[in-house]
């Protein structure tokens, strides 16, 4: 079955840099986009990032772009997160998710790792 | 951007009950609509995609409707599991890809 483990959250200061990691099994990690979502403590989902299964687009919500950096290592079925400059307005959990689509982008995020959670503060 | 707003923001409801969930979009999207549970801490769930079809595994009593800027998720004989955050999301016009703020279905 589809699993996605997540790592590297924690509490970090504004403008800090922290990376999130995300090891996935149970399919072919290479033939599926991928997306980052957050939500914020007691508030809605954000869609956050999106990278094509061969790394070869990467798409940013405004509010990221220039911070943070989508990655994969699909020899290692691992997705990145690289985030740099926190905010506290960053403070979120953290998911990612494998795309319902195969090569074909659908824009779904259908299977989701469990979160983890990101706090800055000073 | 196109911007989902979600109604009401808080429905309560009785187990057996019929739910409805409205979503409108800002600008038409055609039927590039899904929704997705949220039980609480736990990650979202599929249920619909492109409107109207539900994801694998998902029991008929899900249903969504809808097309251009308006879109309805209907939950019918509410049981104790359904009672969780709805959200719909849209993929028409991205990035950024958005979500509404949310439906809360609480039981009464």
């Amino acid at each position: 079955q589809v699993q996605l483990m997540q790592s590297g959250g924690g509490v970090v200061r504004p403008g800090e840099s922290l990376r999130l990691t995300c090891v996935a099994s149970g399919f072919t990690f290479g033939d599926f986009d991928m997306h980052w979502v957050r939500q914020a403590p007691g508030k809605g989902l954000e869609w956050v990032a999106f990278i094509k299964f061969d790394g070869s687009s990467e798409k940013y919500d405004p509010s990221v772009r220039g911070r943070f950096a989508i990655s994969r290592d699909n020899s290692n079925n691992i997705l990145y997160l690289q985030m740099n400059s926190l905010r506290s307005d960053d403070t979120a959990v953290y998911f990612c998710a494998r795309d319902a689509g195969g090569r074909t982008t659908l824009v779904l995020p259908k299977y989701w790792g469990q979160g983890v959670r990101v706090t800055v503060s000073s | 951007e196109i911007l989902l707003t979600q109604s009401p923001a808080t429905l309560s409801m009785s187990p057996g009950e019929t739910a409805t969930l409205s979503c409108r979009a800002s600008e038409s999207i055609g039927t590039f609509l899904a929704w997705y549970q949220q039980r609480p801490g736990q990650p979202p769930r599929l249920l619909i995609f492109d409107a109207s079809r539900r994801a694998t595994g998902i029991p008929g009593k899900f249903s969504g409707s809808g097309s251009g800027t308006d879109f309805t998720l209907t939950i019918t004989s509410l049981e104790p599991d359904d009672f969780a955050v709805y959200y719909c999301q849209q993929r028409s016009n991205w990035p950024p890809v958005t979500f509404g703020g949310g439906t809360r279905v609480e039981m009464k």
